[in-house]
């Protein structure tokens, strides 16, 4: 069975504080990525990763960044969070291939006050 | 990036009724697709893909269109539990990129 995990389900923030969000797959898939979901937007993608070190912007990269040094591990991190950020995010993983679904983890719910 | 679009809803369906969704793409090169189900503050998870001649799975039935560039999901005998938010997906670029999700559309069986 598939497993994405997030490190936290949820997490409060102050303004300006810095935030680590940590996705890690156990499938060995190349690609990862990294979700935002505010209602009536959808999920938007932020940044995603095809191979270790590797990394590519997405739709919505201003104020992110990311970090793959291994294979299974796809961080995302606020440097200076503000209230705007305020959101789900959803990490997910899949493998390279034409039919093959996207894994999702189970999400971190992020309040920036 | 290309967009995928679905009504929002919600819709209203009372319990035991038929009901279908669409879901348009406007990138014509797109590969796969896929319907995706997410319940409330949970993540989004597969309910079936979507291919070129179609494909069944007990209750759900969904539907390719490539000339109309579109896909379809039809929901037979509704039930309670399948109260919830469908997601299409699609595929467009070589699979490093990942899907573009619609925005969903809003489900409510009423009894």
């Amino acid at each position: 069975d598939v497993k994405v995990t997030q490190s936290s389900r949820y997490l409060v923030k102050r303004t300006g504080e810095k935030v680590f969000l940590e996705c890690v797959q156990d499938m060995d898939h190349e690609n990862m990525f990294w979700y935002r979901q505010d209602p009536g937007l959808g999920l938007r993608l932020i940044y995603f990763s095809y191979d270790v070190k590797m990394k590519e912007k997405g739709d919505i990269p201003e104020g992110y960044s990311v970090s793959r040094e291994k294979k299974e591990r796809f961080s995302l991190i606020l440097e200076s969070t503000s209230t705007n950020q305020t959101s789900m995010y959803l990490c997910a993983s899949r493998p390279t291939g034409g039919f093959d679904e996207q894994y999702f983890g189970p999400g971190t719910r992020l309040t920036v006050t | 990036r290309k967009e995928v679009e679905q009504d929002p809803g919600p819709f209203n369906v009372p319990e035991g009724a038929t009901v279908a969704f669409n879901c348009t793409y406007s990138n014509s090169a797109s590969q796969s697709f896929f319907w995706y189900r997410q319940d409330c503050r949970k993540e989004p998870k597969l309910l079936m893909s979507v291919y070129s001649s179609g494909n069944e799975d007990g209750r759900f039935t969904a539907q390719l269109n490539r000339a109309s560039q579109y896909i379809s999901l039809l929901i037979r005998d509704s039930k309670l539990s399948d109260s919830a938010t469908y997601l299409c997906a699609v595929l467009s670029g070589g699979g490093a990129d990942g899907l573009t999700f619609g925005k969903g559309t809003h489900l409510i069986i009423q009894p």
